[in-house]
Order: C-alpha cells, then sequence, then structure tokens
C-alpha cells in the first residue's frame, strides 16, 4: 500500500523558514517523480514543485522561485520542500503527491499524502 | 503558461448523470486527469489519461476529451460523490480552478 506523510508543517513569522518532509513507503521511491502541492484555506490546489525520479531536474511555479526548493533522498525513501523568505500568502496546505511516472513530463499525481499545515503569520 | 477553465459549481439529483467540463487549448490532444477532493481530505486520482480509472475507482465514473474540451462524467451520481473535481492536463501541472458538484 502507497503511503505518504508529510511532517514539518507549523506557524512561522513572516521571513522565516521551514523545512517540510514526506516519508513514502509501498513503493519504489527512486522510480517516481513526486510533487508538491498546496492548498490555501478554502482555496483550490495550487502545484508548488516538481522533482525528477534521481532529483536531477527540478521545476517551481513562479511564486516561490528562489525562495523554496525541492529535494529527495532516495536511500531514505524522502522527500524535502525547503521554505525560505516565507510570505503570509504562503499559508496552506501542503501536500506531498507521487508522480504516476519517472518521466517529469507525465504529470499526472496518483497517491497524496494528508498534508501539512504551513500558517505564516506574526 | 496553460490554462485550464472549469466551472464553479455543478449540481446533480442523485441517481442522474454529472458531466463536469475542463476547457484548455487543444486539451483533447494532451489528455486529462481529474482528481476528486471531498471536505477535509486529500485529494484521489478518479481519472487519468482522459478516460481510465485507477484500482478501486468506481465504474460510474468515466473521462473523454475532444478538441479544447475533457469532460468527467458521473453516472448514477450518488450522495457520496459529491466533492470538489480539479482538472489536469497530461504535460502541465497546473490545475484548473475547480468544480463543486452538488447532490441534492
Amino acid at each position: 500500500e502507497v503511503q505518504l506523510l508529510e511532517s514539518g508543517g507549523n506557524l512561522v513569522q513572516p521571513g522565516g523558514s521551514l523545512r517540510l518532509s514526506c516519508a513514502a513507503s509501498g513503493f519504489i521511491f527512486g522510480d517516481y517523480v513526486m510533487n508538491w502541492v498546496r492548498q490555501a484555506p478554502g482555496k483550490g490546489l495550487e502545484w508548488v514543485s516538481t522533482i525528477g525520479y534521481d532529483g536531477g531536474a527540478t521545476y517551481y511555479v513562479n511564486s516561490v522561485k528562489g525562495r523554496f526548493s525541492i529535494s529527495r533522498d532516495n536511500s531514505k525513501n524522502t522527500l524535502y520542500l525547503q521554505m525560505n523568505s516565507l510570505r503570509a500568502d504562503d499559508t496552506a496546505v501542503y501536500y506531498c503527491a507521487k508522480g504516476s511516472s519517472s518521466m517529469t513530463t507525465v504529470t499526472t499525481m496518483d497517491y497524496w499524502g494528508q498534508g501539512t499545515l504551513v500558517t505564516v503569520s506574526s | 503558461s496553460y490554462e485550464l477553465t472549469q466551472p464553479p459549481s455543478v449540481s446533480v439529483s442523485p441517481g442522474q448523470t454529472a458531466h463536469i467540463t475542463c476547457s484548455g487549448r487543444r486539451l483533447g490532444d494532451k489528455y486529462a486527469c481529474w482528481y476528486q477532493q471531498k471536505p477535509g481530505q486529500s485529494p484521489v486520482l478518479v481519472i487519468y489519461q482522459h478516460s481510465k480509472r485507477p484500482s478501486g475507482i468506481p465504474e460510474r465514473f468515466s473521462g473523454s476529451g475532444s478538441g479544447d474540451t475533457a469532460t468527467l462524467t458521473i453516472s448514477g451520481t450518488q450522495p457520496m460523490d459529491e466533492a470538489v473535481y480539479y482538472c489536469q492536463a497530461w504535460d502541465s501541472r497546473a490545475f484548473g480552478g475547480g468544480t463543486k458538484l452538488t447532490v441534492l
């Protein structure tokens, strides 16, 4: 059974930093693209970042470029999102989502975690 | 950037067929997938590559695509199908704005 367990969400002040983790199990982690998707309170889904199966390719939505960094440790079956210079509009539930393919051009996400809440407020 | 447009809401009576559309330039050529999100829950993939159902998704869920439009069809809609549905194109990471399906 595929499981994705996010952690690291918290209340942080504007300008602060946070690191999210996603522990994966039930599949060969190193074979698949992984993603972060967020959802602001009462809003729709917003793709944040994607990383290739080997970490060699990374992609970001424009609003987080230069502030967020996605990475993965295939030996630990774990995905990360380092978030710096956080702003109020980064407040959201952050979901870890497994890609359905090893190809970054295929964007379907076939399994999602339960999400972790990041609140940016003073 | 590639944009996908969905109607904000769709209503359907129990047992009837619901159609939820998603519009984007040449979306029919790109394949679409659909996610279901119930209140307080994580999204679930219900349709991929326009019309394929993941394991465990009921047969009443189907999809199609042509031209600039992809359509999610729910036949014999049940109250448990009430949720927000999001579309996504095969090669675009952006999501549509979501359609709230009300079963009443």
